[in-house]
């Protein structure tokens, strides 16, 4: 059974640009959450998709948004990428309609603004 | 909001040691969650946890619910080289609600 698989793995792009983040979650698992991972915050969380619906949303800008996709495919965006922007990217998926905090996640995609 | 704290930042055993990490906070959580990263890949659950109380082992790990509902602890046996990586505690309320990460400790083991 395939993972949770995320692309692109690696990427730099320069400030005042976008990003778009793609995962695609194991095969069955409705429910996908995003992070983001710095040295110094840790895991923040993002937003989770659930059935094409944003569930629940953590505290980031407006430039960071999401959705999910009938197949469970989720995307993420960021818009005007800022240098504190670079991070670890990592998404994450849930077998269970009713997300207890067993997640299976992704490798990442590490972004780097310059 | 909910915060999880986790110290100190980085830890460094022995091969062989037992090592315990500690996880509070100032919310009730009503699942307690261990997740190990290693270098270049995503967090993979270790064990988790329902019941205030709960005592739960898998292999040389035990993790442990506290009774108040706001702290959890993990403990390594024997420590191996392999156990090298970053250890995340994290809780959830309940439905509907996100996970929280604490920020991690980093394990390093000397052979």
């Amino acid at each position: 059974k395939a993972g949770v698989t995320q692309t692109p793995r690696y990427l730099i792009k320069t400030r005042g640009q976008q990003v778009t983040l793609s995962c695609s979650p194991i095969s069955g698992h409705r429910s996908v959450s995003w992070y983001q991972q710095t040295p110094g915050q840790g895991l923040q969380f993002l937003f989770e998709y659930f059935s094409e619906t944003q569930r629940n949303k953590g505290n980031f800008p407006g430039r960071f948004s999401g959705r999910q996709f009938s197949n469970s495919r989720s995307e993420m965006n960021v818009s005007t990428l800022e240098l504190g922007d670079s991070a670890l990217y990592l998404c994450a998926s849930s077998l269970v309609a009713e997300n207890t905090g067993e997640l299976f996640f992704g490798e990442g995609s590490r972004l780097t603004v310059l | 909001g909910q915060q999880l704290n986790q110290s100190p930042q980085s830890m460094f055993i022995q091969e062989g040691e037992d090592v315990s990490m500690n996880c509070t906070s100032s919310s009730i959580f009503n699942t307690w969650l261990w997740y190990k990263q290693d270098p270049g890949e995503g967090p993979v659950l270790l064990i988790a946890l329902y019941k205030a109380g709960e005592l739960t082992s898998n292999g040389r790990l035990t993790a442990q619910f506290g009774i108040t509902r706001k702290d959890s602890f993990l403990n390594i046996s024997a420590s191996i080289p392999s156990d090298v990586g970053i250890y995340f505690c994290a809780g959830h309320a309940g439905a509907n609600s996100k996970l929280t990460f604490g920020k991690g400790i980093t394990l390093s083991v000397r052979p």
